[in-house]
């Protein structure tokens, strides 16, 4: 089973206008941690933004911020005020504290291309 | 936030050759990490360490080796490549200090085997 899904291949969103990246994760393990990653074509993974397992609230971090439902197992990136460079691919991933060292579980990612 | 650096950022090679991905981070971090990417897809993890003389496989079977001989330096090798092994290859570290300690990426290295 797909540990991390994201269901929007491709988003579109007008400058300065917001929009919800969806993610939705399955884990047994009562501790992990949910993550999304910004790649631009150039290729880089860039952090953007972390919410642990046990966090009570949502995380945010400047324009981004973490719609974190856990009873529903999902983690929606929010992105407000749209620009430009906000264009690229946008992954989410967890990590299972049971999974030992390391591994990160990766989605498959959805394209977000902004419209000026 | 680390600072990693991979290099070369672009390699064409032809059939057979031997080559080695260079990873560098500069943040003293315990942890590092190799992910293997195809065009549009998701990150596969193929190696990682948890500091130096230690590493270990990934979920993703890979023919390529790696060694950690220094905290810095986690470079990854090919012994003879394949057009099987065209991806992009993308280096990561973490400070490994408490879960889920955040994993850094470098720029990667897009590999194309001809």
């Amino acid at each position: 089973a797909q540990k991390i899904t994201q269901t929007q291949p491709g988003m579109f969103v007008q400058e300065k206008e917001a929009v919800t990246l969806d993610c939705t994760y399955d884990t047994s393990d009562p501790s992990y941690g949910l993550f999304w990653y910004k790649q631009p074509s150039s290729g880089e993974m860039i952090f953007l933004i972390y919410q642990g397992s046990y966090d009570q609230q949502n995380a945010t971090e400047g324009r981004y911020s973490l719609n974190f439902q856990k009873a529903r197992k999902s983690a929606n990136l929010v992105i407000s005020a749209s620009q430009l460079g906000d264009s690229a691919m946008y992954f989410c991933a967890m990590r299972e504290r049971k999974s030992g060292a390391n591994n990160l579980f990766f989605g498959t990612g959805t394209r977000l291309t902004v419209i000026p | 936030e680390a600072d990693i650096y991979q290099t070369p950022r672009y390699l064409v090679i032809g059939t057979g050759k031997k080559i080695t991905l260079e990873c560098s981070q500069t943040m003293g971090h315990d942890k590092m990490y190799w992910y293997q990417q195809d065009p549009g897809m998701e990150l596969h993890l193929i190696h990682y360490s948890y500091g130096v003389n230690s590493t270990e496989k990934g979920d993703l079977s890979s023919e390529s080796t790696v060694s950690r001989i220094r905290t810095e330096h986690f470079p990854l090798t090919l012994e003879s490549a394949r057009p099987s092994h065209t991806s992009q290859y993308l280096c990561a570290s973490a400070a490994g200090q408490r879960f889920p300690d955040t994993q850094y990426f470098g720029p990667g290295t897009r590999l194309t085997v001809l």
